[in-house]
């Protein structure tokens, strides 16, 4: 089973408080992971991507960050919530095929932050 | 700059009544494109993966071909399940990291 989970489904939170979205994966150890935000309109956004326990890249300067302290958790964080950060919030996980690197996603998590 | 289109944003249809999908990129150095079926309030679902110009791939009533600047998602005898947003990503050589459109919003009405 390469099966993600993600945690919770849906969130409220108000303006300035914290943020912490957790990202489990099943089967293949050390995938490559990511997170993404999909805002209302827009395409998918990749925030970060991690290779490996501790190794994280990030794409775009924002309000947020992300950790992995275990080779199958991705957890994705902030210290003080903006309304610009509510959206739909999705881990990716990479899986080779072939030659090829494919990626599957979670259920996602819907944020909104008031 | 996007460098994938997807047209046309929303497409409504009869069920039954056959269309396309287009997506369309300006990148060099194609890896892979992927098309996602994605339902409201759930994360994307993987479809297809194209890798060179003439291939083609079928899924039910889905049929995804690629040429060397578009890939097309064709949709036969669609049923109202088939409603959905549809999203394309690119790949490019050198990195994993593929780039989204922003979906085309597909509502078949029975």
């Amino acid at each position: 089973s390469q099966t993600i989970h993600q945690w919770p489904a849906t969130l409220v939170q108000p303006v300035g408080s914290p943020l912490s979205l957790e990202c489990t994966v099943e089967g293949t150890s050390n995938p490559n992971l990511y997170w993404y935000r999909q805002a209302a309109g827009r395409g998918l956004q990749l925030l970060f991507y991690s290779v490996g326990i501790g190794q994280i890249s990030s794409e775009v300067p924002q309000n947020l960050s992300a950790s992995r302290p275990q080779d199958r958790q991705f957890i994705l964080s902030s210290k003080k919530l903006l309304l610009s950060d509510s959206g739909f919030y999705l881990c990716a996980r990479e899986i080779l095929s072939g030659a090829y690197n494919e990626q599957f996603f979670g259920p996602g998590t819907r944020l909104t932050v008031l | 700059e996007d460098q994938v289109t997807q047209s046309p944003e929303a497409l409504r249809l009869q069920e039954g009544e056959s269309s396309s999908l287009n997506c369309s990129y300006t990148v060099s150095g194609l890896r892979g494109l992927f098309w996602y079926r994605q339902d409201p309030g759930k994360g994307p679902e993987f479809l297809f993966t194209l890798y060179s110009a003439g291939e083609e791939k079928e899924k039910e009533r889905l049929k995804a071909t690629l040429t060397k600047k578009e890939s097309f998602l064709h949709i036969t005898a669609p049923k109202p399940e088939d409603s959905a947003t549809y999203l394309c990503a690119v790949q490019v050589g050198g990195s994993y990291i593929p780039t989204f459109g922003r979906g085309t919003s597909l509502i078949v009405h029975p």
